[in-house]
């Protein structure tokens, strides 16, 4: 098994630009999740899915959107990027209820916008 | 106050020694506690849970102070392949946007 894959894993953006984020996950997990990472700061959950066709908002969503069209699959979306959006992106998955299973990471999107 | 903190180190110990870090959070219903170790430029991977009745798995063991809200990691003799950073996770609630990561704390071994 793969496990948790990231596309791409480097990208460097203008301001304004948009891009997608792909996240997908061979382990047939329900719950799959995006955070950013930004130095001195803890991850911070951006939107997770609790299964196929929903999504919800976490702490710092403005700016991104998420879909979930296959339970495999969990695309980010920047639709104009700025800045402030410079960040290391991590995909997450857990395989039941959230909080009380381990959550297994890809190996993150490095992004940067000048 | 940070919901979940942790002391950012670096800790810089020589190998073979012992060292603790502890994790404070602020919501007193929180209901699971995790360590996840990330090494440089790499993903979180889960190290260990953290239960009530404190828990150990070989040179590592955690603990959790509910009163003091607290939970602690202590490494026994410890090796170079330890130098990482070390993140305290905490679900405060029963929904996904309630798993909290702290910051880290930076783990250096040396020879």
């Amino acid at each position: 098994n793969a496990g948790v894959t990231q596309t791409p894993k480097f990208r460097v953006l203008k301001t304004g630009q948009s891009m997608t984020l792909l996240c997908a996950q061979d382990m047939n997990h329900e719950y799959m999740y995006w955070y950013r990472q930004d130095p001195g700061m803890g991850l911070r959950l951006i939107h997770y899915s609790v299964g196929e066709g929903t999504t919800a908002k976490g702490e710092v969503p403005d700016g991104y959107n998420v879909s979930r069209l296959k339970k495999q699959n969990f695309l980010l979306g920047l639709e104009s990027a700025a800045p402030s959006q410079t960040s290391v992106y991590f995909c997450a998955s857990t395989k039941t209820r959230e909080g009380t299973d381990t959550q297994y990471f890809g190996p993150g999107t490095r992004l940067t916008v000048l | 106050r940070k919901e979940v903190e942790q002391d950012p180190g670096p800790f810089n110990v020589p190998e073979g020694a012992t060292v603790a870090f502890n994790c404070t959070y602020s919501n007193s219903a929180s209901q699971s506690f995790f360590w996840y170790r990330q090494d440089c430029r790499k993903e979180p991977k889960l190290l260990m849970s953290v239960y009530s009745s404190g828990n150990e798995d070989g040179r590592f063991t955690a603990q959790l102070n509910r009163a003091s809200q607290y939970i602690s990691l202590l490494i026994r003799d410890s090796k170079l392949s330890d130098s990482a950073t070390y993140l305290c996770v905490v679900n405060m609630g029963s929904s996904a946007s309630k798993i909290i990561f702290g910051s880290g704390t930076r783990l250096s071994i040396r020879p």
